[in-house]
């Protein structure tokens, strides 16, 4: 079945550590979204990307970093200078020219 | 900027009641608008989209109605079960390009009570 696998399910981060998180998709889609939830607040973009090689920063960028070498593949790296890191992560991915349709069943990132 | 209101934020009704769940949004200039739920602990499932043209979108049990001039949608949903049991997200996309510039709602949080 097509779909969107993020892992690990669950997380934890030490202090003035990088995780990362991976997003991989086997619908062919061209775009790949990360999306940030907390608690009491909508979903907020991280970063997105079109096309392989190429990506943008969303909303609340600062702190995160992604790569996108392959079609099928989006993660995102929380770095050290992310004060904050505690949340649900999303991946999500859409055709081009259409917002996300497909999300992954998230990421929960703690901090030890 | 894009601001979404989800009324009620919490529902708990019976099983086999019908049910509205509403969504207000303050740039009407929206290309369409997606319901999403999402269960606990879970991604998001895209329920309905309707685009601006259009007035209202059905799929089964749901039907989502779109008043874009009066910034307003709302998600019917029929004869519930406890498998509706979710949170339902509202997203208005606010242009034809930029399909990353979704604005998500809190959600309305449904207990469906058998």
């Amino acid at each position: 079945d097509g779909g969107i696998t993020q892992s690990p399910k669950y997380l934890f981060r030490k202090e003035g550590q990088n995780v990362t998180l991976s997003c991989e998709q086997n619908l062919n889609h061209d775009a790949m979204y990360w999306y940030r939830q907390d608690p009491g607040q909508g979903l907020r973009l991280i970063y997105y990307s079109q096309i392989v090689n190429d990506f943008q920063k969303g909303d609340i960028a600062e702190g995160y970093s992604v790569s996108r070498e392959k079609k099928e593949s989006f993660p995102l790296t929380v770095t050290s200078a992310q004060k904050n890191p505690t949340a649900f992560y999303l991946c999500a991915s859409s055709i081009l020219g259409m917002q996300p349709q497909h999300f992954g069943d998230g990421t929960r990132l703690s901090i030890l | 900027k894009q601001e979404v209101t989800q009324i009620p934020a919490a529902l708990s009704v019976p099983e086999g009641e019908n049910l509205v769940l509403n969504c207000s949004f303050t740039d009407s200039a929206i290309y369409n608008l997606q319901w999403f739920r999402q269960d606990p602990g879970k991604g998001l499932t895209s329920l309905l989209l309707i685009q601006s043209s259009q007035r209202e979108q059905t799929s089964g049990r749901l039907n989502a109605s779109l008043d874009k001039s009066s910034g307003r949608s709302t998600l019917y949903i029929a004869a519930s079960q406890p498998g509706d049991s979710a949170t339902y997200l509202c997203v208005p996309r606010v242009s034809n390009f930029g399909n990353e510039k979704l604005t998500f709602g809190t959600g309305t949080r449904l207990t469906i009570i058998p």
